[in-house]
């Protein structure tokens, strides 16, 4: 069982490219998040989805656009890329409406914007 | 704005032995969870042990505990018999009860655990 599948697993992207951050979770999980982990910052939420067709911003939005045609993926869109950007970037899963359920999470992004 | 607050960055701790990480957090909210996660050198998260906020009883998880103080609104994490492969990045992490599962996990910055031997 895969899990959850973030691709790709490395990436360098010049200012002012666009690229889409590729994930896909194969648990029939409603919930799926994007997150991005700088050095020193810990976790912050990007964008999240509580099921197909349905998503909502998180603390840092700007510049990341998603969408959730299907309960399986959740790709992440940048659309202008910026140094800012530079990140480690985490999807995540979940299949309970508790809030006290896991996470699941991909093995992470590793994106640097030059 | 719920904030969470790891004072140490960094830890270290002999093999075998125990060593107590440092979680603080600030709500208005009366329901609640709180998490900590594991990041070993390999990126991976992985969920160590949760809390409800509703429960008094400390939740444990065999070499892991913690001592959840409502009140105080602290969440330490206890790691005893301390191992090599507990080596890692350390995350305590807060999430309302109000919201999706998928909505906000509010994180601390980290405490980097080192073991040892």
């Amino acid at each position: 069982n895969a899990g959850v599948t973030q691709t790709p697993k490395f990436q360098v992207l010049k200012t002012g490219q666009s690229m889409t951050l590729q994930c896909a979770q194969d648990m029939n999980h409603e919930y799926m998040s994007w997150y991005r982990q700088d050095p020193g910052m810990g976790l912050r939420l990007i964008h999240y989805s509580v099921g197909a067709g349905i998503t909502d911003q998180g603390e840092v939005p700007n510049g990341y656009n998603v969408s959730r045609s299907t309960t399986e993926d959740f790709p992440l869109r940048l659309l202008s890329a910026a140094p800012s950007q530079t990140s480690v970037y985490f999807c995540a899963s979940s299949y309970s409406r508790q809030g006290n359920e896991k996470l699941f999470f991909g093995s992470g992004t590793q994106l640097s914007v030059l | 704005a719920q904030t969470v607050t790891q004072s140490q960055p960094e830890m270290s701790v002999q093999e075998a032995e125990t060593v107590t990480l440092s979680c603080t957090y600030d709500t208005s909210e009366s329901d609640y969870y709180l998490f900590w996660y594991k990041q070993p050198p390999s990126r991976q998260m992985i969920l160590v042990i949760r809390q409800e906020a509703y429960k008094q009883q400390n939740a444990t998880e065999n070499r892991f505990s913690v001592n959840f103080q409502k009140a105080a609104k602290s969440f330490s994490l206890k790691i005893s018999d301390s191992q090599l492969g507990d080596a890692a990045m350390y995350f305590c992490a807060y999430r309302s009860a109000y919201i999706p599962p998928s909505g906000p996990l509010v994180f601390g910055k980290g405490t980097r655990l080192s073991v040892i031997a």
